[in-house]
């Protein structure tokens, strides 16, 4: 079993959609979780933290289920520059300052 | 403020042949890692340096891998001889704190490597 898990996608969606992706981590003594977008042939950037209580910003939502070990990432109001893959980050418990990237998730927003 | 500086951003080699990365991080990063994108995947870390010291290389293949950070600043990974399957991207990323402490990780553009 991967460390992180994602669907691949791709997820193709209109302008103005409402879209959500999931992530499932193995190791439930991490503790940070991150989301990072990559374009095309571009590096990462990270998104966004997630925290315990669930966090916002703008258009995009994160939430945390320590219990399931679950993270989602919410983008509402889809724009055509939020085309990208989305990358589900969480530390390493064991190793400190090692980040565990999810495969990704491809998003194409189309008009 | 510059960014994460790598080089060269191409390369294509013959199986065999040896191949080096260079990468200078964001001024004042004392946190230097490495990583190896394969299409597809997400990033998977190689190498991490907290200043000189490589304080995490569990997931470099020593046989062909190396990695050098001498002075605590600028990073040279080298592979020697090449082989296909390294094929892929190699990034380089920087933060600015030490061990216990989230510091937002910044990555250079990467080096992508074609080994024919």
């Amino acid at each position: 079993r991967k460390e992180v898990e994602q669907d691949p996608g791709p997820f193709n969606v209109p302008e103005g959609a409402t879209v959500a992706f999931n992530c499932t981590y193995s190791n439930s003594a991490s503790q940070s979780f991150f989301w990072y977008r990559q374009d095309c042939r571009k590096e990462p950037k990270l998104l966004m933290s997630v925290y315990s209580s669930g966090n916002e910003d703008g258009r995009f939502t994160a939430q945390l289920n320590r219990a399931s070990q679950y993270i989602s990432l919410l983008i509402r109001d889809s724009k055509l520059s939020d085309s990208a893959t989305y990358l589900c980050v969480v530390n390493s418990p064991s190793n400190t300052g090692k980040l565990i990237f999810g495969q990704g998730t491809t998003l194409q927003v189309k008009p | 403020e510059a960014g994460v500086v790598q080089s060269p951003r191409y390369k294509i080699i013959e199986k065999k042949q040896p191949v080096a990365f260079w990468c200078n991080p964001i001024s004042g990063h004392n946190t230097l890692y490495w990583y190896l994108q394969n299409l597809g995947q997400g990033p998977e870390l190689l190498i991490r340096y907290e200043n000189e010291e490589a304080v995490d290389d569990s997931q470099l293949p020593k046989d062909r891998f190396s990695a050098e950070r001498l002075k605590g600043v600028d990073s040279t990974l080298k592979i020697q001889p090449a082989e296909l399957g390294d094929s892929a991207v190699y990034l380089c990323a920087s933060s600015g704190g030490g061990a216990g402490e989230f510091d937002e990780q910044f990555f250079g553009p990467g080096t992508r490597l074609t080994v024919l």
